[in-house]
């Protein structure tokens, strides 16, 4: 059974740095095929993709975000890292970690997500 | 980057209708849209994978069909438990990019 779960601060100032952390287990992200993306959804808004991170080490980022994301991963501890820089209360959203299984970039498993709010 | 558009935003319905979400696409995403279902305060649910193939344990009652860069979500008899917001994603190319929602509310 696969499961993510994310974790990491509830609220961040302007202009700092979010990590989050998703913790995963049922799965290694050495398996071919597999990956680990992070999607955010602000209040009352849709779903955006932000970051998605391959078994085979390849990253791929939303362009538009790209100068502030960074997606890195502990194999060893079946954890995979979010950074989002120069945080702005735009960015106050609920993050979710999922799971890509298969050959294409569909998301069959979600973590609940942590909501994260940016304010002085 | 694909766009995908949903239509409608939001609808209202009785238990036992049949409801029809569409999903347009700005080019060809030759069958590569899923679907999800959201209900408030949690995380999406995968229902649908590329165009047609249901998860499992996902009933019956939801249906997904279309080709290019127009799709459908269909929900026969619709049941309480599917009163949620459902969206779509493409997944041929990268970023893998969403719908913006469907709201399925009780009417």
């Amino acid at each position: 059974q696969i499961t993510l779960k994310e974790s990491g601060p509830t609220l961040v100032k302007p202009t700092q740095t979010l990590t989050l952390t998703c913790t995963f287990s049922g799965f290694s992200l050495s398996t071919s095929g597999t990956g680990v993306a992070w999607i955010r959804q602000s209040p009352g808004k849709a779903l955006e993709w932000l970051a998605l991170g391959y078994w085979d080490g390849d990253k791929r980022y939303l362009s538009s975000l790209r100068s502030r994301l960074a997606i890195s991963e502990d194999t060893s501890k079946n954890q995979v890292f979010l950074t989002l820089s120069n945080m702005d209360p735009a960015d106050t959203a609920t993050y979710f970690c999922a799971h890509r299984g298969g050959d294409d970039d569909a998301f069959d498993v979600w973590g609940p997500g942590t909501m994260v709010t940016v304010s002085s | 980057d694909i766009q995908m558009t949903q239509s409608p935003s939001s609808l209202s319905a009785s238990v036992g209708d049949t409801v029809t979400i569409t999903c347009r696409a700005s080019r060809s995403i030759s069958g590569y849209l899923n679907w999800y279902q959201q209900k408030s305060g949690t995380a999406p649910k995968f229902l649908i994978h590329t165009t047609s193939t249901l998860q499992t344990g996902v009933p019956s009652r939801f249906t997904g069909s279309g080709s290019g860069s127009d799709y459908t979500l269909t929900i026969s008899s619709l049941q309480p438990d599917d009163f949620a917001t459902y969206y779509c994603q493409q997944s041929y190319s990268s970023p893998p990019t969403f719908g913006g929602g469907t709201k399925v509310e009780i009417k």
